[in-house]
């Protein structure tokens, strides 16, 4: 079955900086790939996603890339924030099913 | 729209008795509902697969005599976790596939068991 490796597990950067984290997959059929974020105690959020056919979608500052050869996907967040700071989980949808494969995540921190 | 709620938020109970957890969708029907557990600075995992009308799917290592799943009407499935013990201890959040035409999951905002 699909397997999400995440990286990395964490993440410090300074206000204002970039960051990046990437994801690979196992499964080349996979379509759909979504990049959730959760804050302690609450329930994931979507902030971005992408489709098999797109290669880049970008949304204010947060923008994503899909590497289909290399199996791999990235989530890039500019002009950091405080407010970034969370744990955010890469996931893969295999197509053989509604289901998602989660990577094992990454914590932010933005420090002030 | 599309919401996706969950009772109780959290539950404290003693060891061996058993816990049910509900997950609705509100304003949409989901003839699938899936169950994932959390353990703290932990991934995602996911347990079952619910599905209306039809046995749940587990996933491998998950018991499911154990943890009981009744997809009971298109907006409602319920997760029972018997026999709790210490080790069920967790956060588990339910989540339902999109209406047609959208592509992601609608999570609830998940309950937090903790067995004494």
């Amino acid at each position: 079955g699909e397997n999400v490796e995440q990286h990395p597990s964490t993440l410090s950067v300074q206000e204002g900086d970039s960051a990046v984290i990437k994801c690979t997959y196992s499964d080349s059929a996979s379509n759909y790939f979504p990049w959730y974020k959760q804050e302690l105690g609450k329930r994931p959020q979507l902030i971005i996603d992408i489709r098999s056919n797109v290669g880049e979608k970008k949304d204010q500052r947060i923008a994503v890339t899909l590497n289909k050869t290399a199996k791999h996907f990235s989530l890039h967040i500019t002009e950091t924030q405080p407010e970034d700071s969370a744990v955010y989980f890469c996931a893969a949808r295999p197509p053989y099913g509604q289901n998602f494969v989660f990577g094992p995540g990454t914590r932010l921190s933005v420090l002030p | 729209g599309a919401v996706v709620s969950q009772h109780p938020s959290w539950v404290i109970c003693k060891s061996g008795t058993s816990v049910k957890i509900e997950c609705r969708s509100l304003d949409f029907q989901a003839t699938t509902m899936f169950w994932y557990r959390q353990f703290p600075k932990q991934s995602l995992m996911l347990m079952a697969t619910s599905n209306e009308g039809s046995k749940a799917t587990y996933e491998q290592g998950v018991e499911k005599d154990k943890f009981l799943i009744n997809h009971a009407s298109l907006t409602l499935s319920t997760l029972t976790v018997t026999s709790a013990h210490p080790e069920d201890s967790s956060f588990y959040i339910c989540s339902a596939p999109p209406p047609r035409g959208r592509e992601t999951q609608y999570f609830g905002p998940g309950t937090r068991l903790l067995v004494l």
